[in-house]
Parts: C-alpha cells; structure tokens; sequence
C-alpha cells in the first residue's frame, strides 16, 4: 500500500482480557519497528523485526507481549491479559533496511488501546 | 542512560509569526538526529535528518540545525501558518536502525489567528 496501515485505529477492552494489533508495512519495506506511545511519554522501543525475525526483542515489557510477522509483510502484536498500564498508542513503522542508521521510518497512525 | 530533551513543553503563537524549537540530546553513540512532526490521531512524519557533519537542513519553512558538540539542535519554524499546529519530536539515533532511536517527548505547538 501507499502507508503504513494499522488496525483497529481504536480498541477499547476489559481488564485481562487479550488484543491483537495489526500492522500491514508499505511493500518492499524489510524492516517494521513497533513502539509504544503513553501520554506525555516519548515513543517506547518495543520489538524490531528484519523480513520475519525479530533481531531486537528488547523492548518488549512482559512475557505478555509477543508479536510475530509472517511473509515479510504483515505483523501482529498481541498483549495477553491486558492490564490498565497497558493503556497507550502503539504505533507501527517500516523502513527499507534494518540497521543503516539514515533509514527514514514511515509510521502509521497507530493503534489506540484503552484498558477499562 | 541516552536521552533527549526538548523545550518547551508546549508553545502557542499567532499565525504568521516563526519560532525556534530546541532539543538537548546524551546519545552515544551518535548517527543523526531527526526531527519529526506529530499530527493530532496521526503517526510522526519525518521533517529532516542530519548526520554528524551537517549544520543545518531545511524542508521548506522549517529549518533545523545541528551542533554536535554542545550535542543541541533546534528546528525553527518560519511564517507559521494553521497547519504547523502538531508536536514535533526529536528522535536521536545511535548507530543502528530503528531500535536503536531515542525519543524526545515532543513540543506541543499551537498556531492561532
């Protein structure tokens, strides 16, 4: 696609509960980045993947999260048993390349979880 | 620890007046520095990205500057108009891709008539 697609845009869920995000990178793009966006926070480094490994884990804040990519496109973070602190704007981008440091990141409009 | 650091929090000024962003970054080490420009519900757009040996970078009334030494760059913003209205956020890189990003928490700018 022409961007960098997310879905939901918005997604309100219960406590304990699990949520998928989705993100559908612009093609060709090898590289997707997942960070988090809590409010007067800057963007959180969550998980980095290169085609569909994920080199960098490191940002992940739990073992409730995981994400996968498949076919070198699409990904999917999942947050298992959601808890309130989960709450914030996870936001999908995708560059060419993975470690060249000049690599511009497109984001999309992120995902906007709210836990109740 | 790296960080980056920006000022003001927030900014309000009338349309057609410029102003000057800042940000103070402890990246090492460093790879560039990016500013960003953050539209209300939407995803950071990138405005400029220069590299150690770059001054200053200009995309059209924005103009960002770079001084590696005193590790601060400033984006300024000039004949401010409606649409300038968003945050912008300063993303110092180490070297590396994307993980390897340090996020400023952004200024808040207002433009009103």
């Amino acid at each position: 696609g022409a961007g960098v697609s997310q879905s939901p845009s918005n997604k309100v869920t219960e406590k304990g509960k699990d949520v998928e995000l989705r993100c559908d990178p612009i093609s060709g793009h090898t590289a997707l980045y997942w960070y988090r966006q809590s409010l007067g926070q800057g963007l959180e480094f969550l998980i980095y993947f290169q085609g569909n490994s994920a080199p960098d884990k490191s940002g992940l804040p739990s073992d409730r999260f995981s994400a996968e990519r498949t076919g070198g496109s699409v990904s999917t973070l999942t947050i298992q048993r959601t808890q309130q602190e989960d709450s914030a704007v996870y936001l999908c981008a995708s560059s060419l390349g993975g470690q060249s440091g000049a690599n511009v990141l497109t984001f999309g409009a992120g995902s906007r979880l709210t836990v109740l | 620890k790296n960080q980056v650091e920006q000022s003001p929090q927030s900014l309000i000024i009338l349309e057609g007046k410029n102003c000057t962003l800042q940000c103070n970054y402890t990246v090492s080490p460093f790879s560039n520095l990016r500013w960003y420009k953050q539209d209300t519900g939407r995803g950071p757009v990138s405005l400029t990205i220069m590299t150690f040996s770059e001054n200053t970078k200009s995309n059209g009334r924005y103009t960002a500057t770079l001084d590696a030494d005193t590790k601060q760059s400033s984006l300024h913003i000039t004949a401010s108009q409606l649409s300038d209205s968003a945050s912008y956020i300063c993303v110092v890189s180490s070297t590396g891709g994307g993980n390897k990003l340090t996020f400023g928490t952004g200024t808040q700018l207002k433009v009103e008539l």
